[in-house]
């Protein structure tokens, strides 16, 4: 059974970046899966980041790209999101997520990240 | 780029009813593209139907998904106590942004 987890800061400062890391159980982050993350501001939907491919291939959300940058470590079945330059409407849960076809079956238990000095 | 309505925006049920929950795409979405998942209040979203009718593993028979073209739905029989929740609809698109979610549902006890 496949299990997500997401770790990193709970509280990032106005114009820092944002690091998280997904560690995967379960299953290999080698295997012919893309891996995603979603972000859900509080009380509001979802928001597809981007996504990342073993092989280090990433696909980005447009509205984000700028500041977006994913990465695979495959030694420590893991992989990671950068979001740069972070104001309070980034403040959300972030998921990371693993793709099942064009949907996503395993999610992270998700972590909130605010931004506030 | 697509935006997937969901419709209503709340509906308020009692359990043993049936709920009927919509997602329209703004332009035609292939069938297999199509997702929803649940969501409940502290969890993350769980994978209810992919392809717009398959369900997930473990997903009870009362929970189906129909639809093709730019009309899709979620059809929820007998509700259990346990399924009012957030529901939302997921389209995979070709180019960025890969994934794009509806604005959700919410399916509340009346």
């Amino acid at each position: 059974q496949v299990q997500l987890q997401e770790s990193g800061p709970g509280l990032v400062k106005p114009s820092g970046t944002l690091s998280l890391t997904c560690v995967v159980s379960g299953d290999s982050i080698s295997n012919n899966n893309w891996w995603s993350w979603v972000r859900q501001p509080p009380g509001k939907g979802l928001e597809w980041i981007g996504e990342i491919y073993h092989g280090g291939n990433t696909n980005y959300n447009p509205s984000l790209k700028s500041r977006v940058t994913l990465s695979v470590d495959k030694s420590k079945n893991q992989f990671s999101l950068k979001l740069s330059s972070v104001t309070a409407a980034d403040t959300a849960i972030y998921y990371c997520a693993r793709h099942f076809g064009y949907s996503h079956d395993s999610w992270g238990q998700g972590t909130l990240v605010t931004v506030s000095s | 780029e697509i935006v997937l309505t969901q419709s209503p925006g709340t509906l308020s049920l009692s359990p043993g009813e049936g709920a009927t929950l919509s997602c329209r795409a703004s332009q035609s979405v292939s069938s297999s593209y199509l997702a929803w998942y649940q969501q409940k209040p502290g969890q993350a979203p769980r994978l209810l139907i992919s392809g717009a009718s398959s369900r997930a593993t473990g997903i009870p028979d009362r929970f189906s998904g129909s639809g093709s073209g730019t009309d899709f739905t979620l059809t929820i029989s007998r509700l259990e106590p346990e399924d009012f929740a957030v529901y939302y609809c997921q389209q995979y698109g070709t180019s960025p942004p890969r994934y794009i979610f509806g604005q959700g549902t919410k399916l509340e006890i009346k």
